[in-house]
This record gives C-alpha cells, structure tokens and sequence, in this order.
C-alpha cells in the first residue's frame, strides 16, 4: 500500500475565513494528487486534479477562485476553501497516484470534515 | 462518457454467507480495475486491484473480471458484520488532455447481519 495524510482531519470555522487542507503522500512521489468533496450519505465527487509545478484542473461546477489548489513539491498538494459558507461544509478527501509495476494505483487520504458555522 | 454503474443495494447477506458485487463499465479499452471498501464517515480504502481476464483472490476477497462483457465482481466469502461498508468500483481512463483518473460508480451498500 501507500500512506497518504491529510491535515487538519476536522475543522470548524465562521463563514467568510478561508480553510487550509494539506494533503501528502508520506512514502511515495505524487505528481498527479486529486481531491474529492463528499456530501452525507452522497458518491465522492471529483473537485480538481492536483499536478505538480502546474495548474490544477478543476471539473465542470467547481469554481477555481473558491477553492484554490496548489501542488508546490512532490509529496504536498493544499485546497484552500476561500471565504468559505455553510454550504462548504463537506467531507474534503485527497488522493494520489502510486506508480506500481503495472499500473497506477490511487490511494486516499483519511479526509477533512469541514465544518463552517 | 466514461461510466461505470453499480446496484446500489443494499445488499443484505446474513454472517458467514458469500456477499457479490457486481460492477460494469462502458469503455470497452479498460485495462485495469480497483475496488475500494468506504465506511460509513471515512475515507475509501483500497481492497482490491485486477487486470487480466479471470479471477485474483486475496484472502475472503475474489475480483472477478469479464473485459468482453465489460463486467468486473467482487466476491466476500465468509462474510462478517465488519465488511458491512459500501464497495466502490473504479476504473481509470485517460482524458482529452492526457491525464489520468479514477472514474467511480456510485457504490453498493453491504450489510452483513450477525
């Protein structure tokens, strides 16, 4: 397997202050991270790829000024919730790829609960 | 489009019966095939991975994959309450502009009842 951590694992803020989550791969090179938001009871929804020393790709629906994306080494991508609402509230998950022998595989990270009061 | 459906249950199955998963995907040049294991209020852990036609067991677990009838399973023999989570099928493919990723099904529900 791979390991993957994310920090802060849980966060409460007021609406309008932005959220920073970090998302590292901890024993492996990641230049293809992804990160995920996932609503109660809801599928995983792809909110952005995450490429080294590049802009991230966002997918259709995601606003880039709202949750901006940096992926500045090889093993740290950030998601930064800026000006964030109640709306935001959702369980933020990263991810990387793991070049294995026959294939990349994608390993997750524990996620971030975000909590905005 | 890319898809990749599952049923979403929920799948029942009493402890100690067979639970099957059943996952199909509509990009016929699939190569390779992941099933994750997601727990209620947690992240999705990788369980299993196939590439090759046929079936790959790993413990309780046996991935199953038919790539002419674009059809991959996950079987759980020996079923216990603490495989009760919802299984993800994902397969990858390549997009316009070169770069890879995960697409999803929307999961299936197991309830393992002791």
């Amino acid at each position: 397997g791979a390991v993957v951590s994310q920090h802060p694992s849980r966060v409460i803020c007021k609406s309008g202050t932005s959220v920073k989550i970090e998302c590292r791969s901890l024993d492996f090179q990641a230049t293809t991270m992804f990160w995920y938001r996932q609503f109660p009871k809801q599928s995983l929804m792809l909110m952005a790829t995450s490429n080294e020393g590049s802009k991230a790709t966002y997918e259709q629906g995601v606003e880039k000024d709202k949750f901006l994306i940096n992926h500045a080494s090889l093993t740290l991508s950030t998601l930064t919730v800026t000006s964030a609402h109640p709306e935001d509230s959702s369980f933020y998950i990263c991810s990387a790829f793991k070049q294995g022998i026959l294939q990349e595989t994608q390993y997750f990270g524990p996620g971030t609960r975000l909590l905005v009061l | 489009q890319k898809e990749v459906e599952q049923n979403s249950g929920p799948l029942s199955v009493p402890e100690g019966a067979i639970a099957s998963l059943n996952c199909t995907y509509s990009d016929r040049g699939s190569q390779s095939f992941f099933w994750y294991r997601q727990y209620s209020g947690k992240s999705p852990e990788l369980i299993m991975s196939i590439y090759s036609n046929g079936d790959k067991e790993d413990g309780r677990f046996t991935a199953q994959l038919n790539k002419a009838s674009q059809y991959v399973s996950l079987l759980i023999r020996d079923s216990q309450p603490s495989d009760s989570a919802t299984y993800l099928c994902a397969v990858p493919f390549i997009t316009q502009g070169g770069s890879e990723k995960l697409v999803f099904g929307k999961g299936t529900k197991l309830t393992v009842n002791p």
